[in-house]
């Protein structure tokens, strides 16, 4: 069972920052958090992952809670092909924990 | 760097036939794995290779299906006797080598659709 939970939908307006939270209150010291996302009908894309400190790159921004409970994605400027089903997953720093476990997601829409 | 390629991208299949899904993984990339995708679902674990290894098929349904990653050539998910249930989208995905305990992002294909009639 995934141990995430996020908002089911959200929306936001085109050119606006779009911030998906996600609650991991049972994640453990060495597990790492990771953002994909699922344009409709395509594969999974990797988007950002961090364990403690705040993460930004090319796509994204992860906002990580000291006490490491709970994470925001910030998409900084939404565009329409942002539109997507973003998923939070906890995945541990051990060479065994290789599976990703999908949970529902957020499903974003972002209107123009 | 070309990205997961898998192919075909739609299979089409009648009941009872057999279904073979290839995965090429990224360049330099030695692990993979396959998730399907049921319609409207999230995507679901099946199983992690490494190259002549299966290393974990707990996600795999134990009848009718297998996989493999030969020392050349890509990865094949194979699906004997297909049933309509079996109709999903199939996701393979790759990342390089781990070594110690760094964790190792999984970069995904554009995936395979399959119809079975």
């Amino acid at each position: 069972d995934a141990k995430t939970t996020q908002p089911t939908s959200m929306d936001c307006a085109e050119g606006r920052a779009a911030n998906l939270p996600c609650n991991h209150s049972t994640i453990s010291g060495n597990e790492y958090v990771y953002w994909y996302r699922q344009i409709h009908s395509q594969g999974p894309q990797y988007i950002i992952h961090g364990l403690k400190n705040n993460e930004t790159n090319e796509m994204a921004s992860l906002i990580i809670t000291e006490d490491r409970k709970s994470s925001t994605l910030i998409l900084p400027h939404a565009t329409l092909r942002d539109t997507a089903v973003y998923y939070c997953i906890v995945r541990p720093l051990m060479d065994s924990s290789y599976k990703l476990i999908f949970g529902s997601g957020t499903r974003l829409l972002v209107r123009p | 760097n070309a990205g997961v390629m898998q192919n075909p991208r739609h299979l089409v299949r009648r009941r009872g036939q057999e279904a073979r899904l290839r995965c090429s993984p990224m360049k330099g990339h030695s692990h993979v794995y396959w998730y399907r995708q049921l319609p409207e679902e999230g995507l679901k674990f099946m199983v992690y290779l490494q190259k002549e290894n299966i290393i974990d098929e707990s996600g795999m349904p134990k009848e009718r299906f297998s996989a493999e990653f030969p020392k050349e050539g890509p990865s094949i998910l194979r699906i004997q006797q297909v049933v309509r249930g079996d109709s999903a989208a199939y996701f393979c995905a790759s990342s390089p080598l781990m070594t110690g305990a760094n964790t190792d992002t999984q970069y995904f294909g554009p995936g395979t659709r399959l119809t079975v009639l």
